[in-house]
């Protein structure tokens, strides 16, 4: 089975302050790891993939196989991010079918 | 547009009635998924339909929910006597098979509220 956790409902930070979205994930293979975002009021997007090792929006994620662990991070956070936060995880097979974390929601204050 | 379409936005329905929920998906992709929102809850998968195959039903969580997709694009979750407890925003995704890259599409959801 698979599993995805994100043991913050809720992260308030202030605008400047790093940021670090937690996410563990359980999973006896090989996975692919995912960050989506909501805005307010807008759709469910894909953030970013661990396979890319990209840096978007200022954010990046390492996957950590041995602490099975695909945190978010942002060094300085932005009033525009605030927004709700999935982690995700693509198993082998299924196509693109993902298993979603419950969320954290990012606060940013001024 | 361009984009993943559901319909309705919203739907208040009262406990044991039936609700019917559509998601037309981006054209040409022929992976279409159904998951549900609710608070605490995150992102459920329902339901999950790639071409011609025989679709993944391992996330409905009971006989009241079904889904079938026509064509194989125009997609329907029908969830019969609703609950209480059915309440939640209804999502629907669609991806393309050549792009296995994890990249779902989203819809704006249909808001279900069951009194």
């Amino acid at each position: 089975a698979q599993r995805v956790t994100q043991p913050e409902k809720l992260l308030s930070v202030f605008k400047g302050a790093p940021v670090e979205l937690k996410c563990n994930y359980s999973y006896s293979g090989s996975p692919e790891l995912f960050w989506y975002v909501q805005y307010s009021r807008q759709r469910l997007q894909l953030l970013l993939r661990h396979i890319s090792r990209e840096s978007i929006k200022g954010f990046t994620a390492d996957l950590n196989k041995g602490e099975t662990s695909f945190h978010l991070k942002k060094p300085f956070a932005q009033e525009e991010d605030s927004a709700m936060y999935y982690c995700a995880l693509k198993g082998t097979g299924g196509g693109n079918k993902l298993t979603f974390g419950t969320g954290t929601q990012l606060k940013v204050e001024l | 547009g361009a984009g993943v379409s559901q319909s309705p936005s919203n739907k208040v329905t009262e406990k044991g009635k039936d609700v019917e929920l559509r998601c037309d998906p981006i054209s040409g992709h022929t992976a279409l998924y159904w998951y549900r929102q609710s608070l605490g809850q995150g992102l459920e998968f329902l339901i999950y339909f790639q071409g011609n195959s025989a679709p993944d039903k391992s996330g409905l969580p009971s006989d009241r929910f079904s889904a079938e997709r026509t064509g194989g694009s125009v997609s329907t979750l029908t969830i019969q006597r609703t609950q209480q407890e059915d309440s939640a925003v209804y999502l629907c995704a669609s991806s393309s098979r050549q792009a296995n890259t994890g990249e779902l599409f989203f819809g704006e959801g249909s808001r279900l509220t069951v009194l």
